[in-house]
């Protein structure tokens, strides 16, 4: 089945205690992106990437890490994560060309920073 | 680089009534506008998309228009329906190796019984 997953799915954590969120895809995309959810903001993004080894900001970079070394995995890292870090978190991935661009989003991690 | 606006915010209409969320952009080099649907506790959705070679396109009970000139893009929901309920998203960018893809902040659509 073609999806894309995270995991953990719900996370508390506490202020400055290293974290990764991972995400994993099983279409081949070359674009993989990060967004972070609250209330009344939409979807933010956080950061993307075109292809491996291929990373590039989004809006809201600021306390976020990212690597690409293989296409199919895109983890997501808060080295020292703080409270406005506490979000709803969306990776999303697509094909870069043929008929279709959709972006194919996973379910979501729920992060709390106390 | 590329922005999107999105309105209204929320938006409230009865079933049957017809549903138009609106979106603008920023650059012109964008090409693809696609439409999500976010349904509570689940993630966003891909519901139809436009291209910058076509003004309209239809699927069933929902259209997309696209006005390049004035930068702009609508969402048409006729007949609406209780399941409709749900935050809607535009985004737009240059679809494919080229570019990213930027979101509006959502409306959130009720539809009353």
């Amino acid at each position: 089945e073609a999806q894309v997953t995270q995991n953990p799915r719900y996370l508390i954590t506490v202020t400055g205690k290293k974290l990764t969120v991972t995400c994993s895809q099983n279409m081949n995309h070359e674009y993989m992106s990060w967004y972070r959810q609250d209330p009344g903001l939409g979807l933010r993004q956080i950061y993307y990437s075109m292809n491996v080894e291929v990373t590039d900001k989004g809006d809201v970079p600021e306390g976020y890490k990212v690597s690409r070394k293989e296409k199919r995995n895109f983890p997501l890292i808060l080295e020292s994560p703080s409270p406005n870090q506490t979000s709803l978190y969306f990776c999303a991935s697509s094909p870069s060309s043929g008929s279709s661009y959709e972006q194919y989003f996973g379910p979501g991690t729920r992060l709390t920073v106390t | 680089g590329e922005n999107v606006e999105q309105h209204p915010s929320t938006l409230s209409v009865q079933e049957g009534d017809s549903a138009v969320i609106k979106c603008t952009y920023s650059d012109s080099a964008s090409n693809y506008f696609p439409w999500y649907k976010q349904e509570l506790g689940k993630r966003p959705q891909l519901i139809i998309d436009i291209r910058s070679n076509v003004g309209e396109k239809k699927d069933q009970r929902i259209a997309v228009t696209l006005n390049k000139t004035a930068k702009h893009f609508s969402l048409h929901i006729t007949e609406t329906q209780p399941e409709d309920s749900a935050v809607y998203f535009c985004a737009g960018g240059d679809g494919g190796s080229q570019g990213n893809l930027i979101f509006g902040k959502g409306t959130k659509l009720s539809v009353k019984p």
